[in-house]
């Protein structure tokens, strides 16, 4: 069970817009902690998509975009694409562990049908 | 070009060890903080360890004590010795480079392509 909740899957059709959840808690999200996401590709190494809430690395399409609010954040896709199939997965850190503690969600996996 | 290349994985006995490796290119291990996250077959992103600096290593409570994560400078090459292995650390293991630092704030901005530990009974 994970720190972060995630729906296990979302699905769209090509050009429509999906958003994914992370829900956390006080001790984690609620607690002004950044939240990260990454994209995994079928048979992929995971790859930063979303750095400090809602930032994009260079190189990711601004089709992307994240944000937070309370204990939940959020990533969009808009302009759906079929390459766009993937695993997605939010990160960030939570007090409540003992020691240093990065958290992840369950991962939502994002079909276009 | 930046990349982190895994190796060492394979198929093990449970309580036997492991040692994997990371070699990185484009960037120098030493001058970044660096960290091991896996995934079990089918299953999501677990945070295993962080290395960020010689005295401050940290680790998740499911590895703590049985894992060690250290750098081989010269070799500009993190490494994850896994002793005591049980059928739960079977997965696929990547090592990736860490951005920002206290943890609160951090976030993987590069990823190998893993290497995968199989753990048998």
């Amino acid at each position: 069970q994970s720190v972060l909740t995630q729906p296990p899957s979302v699905s769209g059709a090509p050009g429509q817009r999906v958003t994914i959840s992370c829900t956390g808690s006080s001790s984690s999200i609620g607690a002004g902690y950044n939240v990260h996401w990454y994209q995994q590709l079928p048979g992929r190494a995971p790859k930063l998509l979303i750095y400090d809430n809602s930032n994009r690395p260079a190189g990711v399409p601004d089709r992307f975009s994240g944000s937070k609010s309370g204990t939940s954040a959020s990533l969009a896709i808009t302009g759906l694409q079929a390459e766009d199939e993937a695993d997605y997965y939010c990160q960030s850190y939570d007090s409540q562990q003992r020691g240093l503690s990065w958290v992840f969600g369950g991962g939502t996996k994002v079909t276009v049908v | 070009e930046v990349q982190l290349v895994e190796s060492g994985g394979g198929l093990i006995q449970s309580g036997g060890s492991l040692r994997l490796s990371c070699a990185a290119s484009g960037f120098i291990v030493s001058d970044n903080y660096m960290s091991w996250v896996r995934q079990a077959p089918g299953k999501g992103l677990e945070w295993v360890s962080v290395y960020y600096t010689g005295t401050n290593t940290y680790y998740a409570d499911s590895v703590r004590g049985r894992f060690t994560i250290s750098r081989d400078n010269p070799k500009n090459t993190l490494v994850l010795q896994m002793n005591s292995l049980r059928v739960e650390d079977t997965a696929t293991y990547y090592c990736a480079r860490v951005r920002k630092w206290p943890p609160q704030s951090s976030y993987m901005d590069v990823w190998g392509k893993g290497t995968t530990v199989t753990v048998s009974s």
